[in-house]
């Protein structure tokens, strides 16, 4: 397809454990951003890759969250020993340049349930 | 820095009712503006952007204009439907710097 996919659509975890949220953007976008969403709430941003650094991760809630990007195209985002808090849905997006005044294009997200 | 606000909501209107959401910003220099929606359990898409001063951005019936002078770019349609029931984030995005969302309208339109 050509839109921004990400998978699992679905995860529900028990607190304490480890997940791992993948996102494909569209290829050729250099940029990658993830948001995360909690109910009823606006976009919370987490952190941005241009290529596969991420020059800005100010927005991780802490040092259980980790992203990386591999080949300037998959990102994967990581939590680890996962807290209810961490309950929400997670967005990726990418656009093709950081620069310019092109917009960004979201996936449909993964929801995530911590028991 | 940058910000966005935009009028709380939720927005409960009958069909065919003339909408507006409010948005306003703060930025530096000339940032693009953007109107994403979020129907029920979809992602965000796309609605319109303006990329400068005075430009008018246009979707399925929605419109916006980048005002400078006021620093807003305030959402509006005629009139809407039930098929509009969506939540609806401003968002600007400073060349090179990253997107700030709003934190989102939630419209209802009642038949």
């Amino acid at each position: 397809g050509a839109g921004v996919s990400q998978s699992p659509s679905n995860k529900v975890t028990e607190k304490g454990k480890d997940v791992e949220l993948r996102c494909d953007p569209i290829s050729g976008h250099t940029a990658l951003y993830w948001y995360r969403q909690s109910l009823g709430q606006g976009l919370e941003f987490l952190i941005y890759f241009q290529g596969n650094s991420a020059p800005d991760k100010s927005g991780l809630p802490s040092d259980r969250f980790s992203a990386e990007r591999t080949g300037g195209s998959v990102s994967t985002l990581t939590i680890q020993r996962t807290q209810q808090e961490d309950s929400a849905v997670y967005l990726c997006a990418s656009r093709l340049e950081r620069g310019g005044r092109n917009e960004q294009f979201f996936g449909p997200g993964t929801r995530l349930t911590v028991l | 820095g940058n910000s966005v606000t935009q009028m709380e909501g939720p927005v409960t209107l009958s069909e065919e009712a003339f909408l507006t959401i409010n948005c306003t910003y703060t930025a530096t220099g000339y940032p693009s503006l953007f109107w994403y929606v979020q129907y029920p359990g979809e992602g965000l898409q796309l609605l319109l952007k303006a990329t400068k001063a005075d430009d008018k951005g246009s979707n399925k019936g929605f419109e916006a204009t980048y005002r400078k002078e006021t620093t807003s770019f305030h959402l509006e349609k005629g009139s809407v439907q039930v098929s509009d029931s969506a939540v609806y984030f401003c968002a600007l995005n400073n060349y090179g710097q990253n997107f700030v969302f709003g934190p989102g309208t939630r419209l209802s339109v009642l038949p």
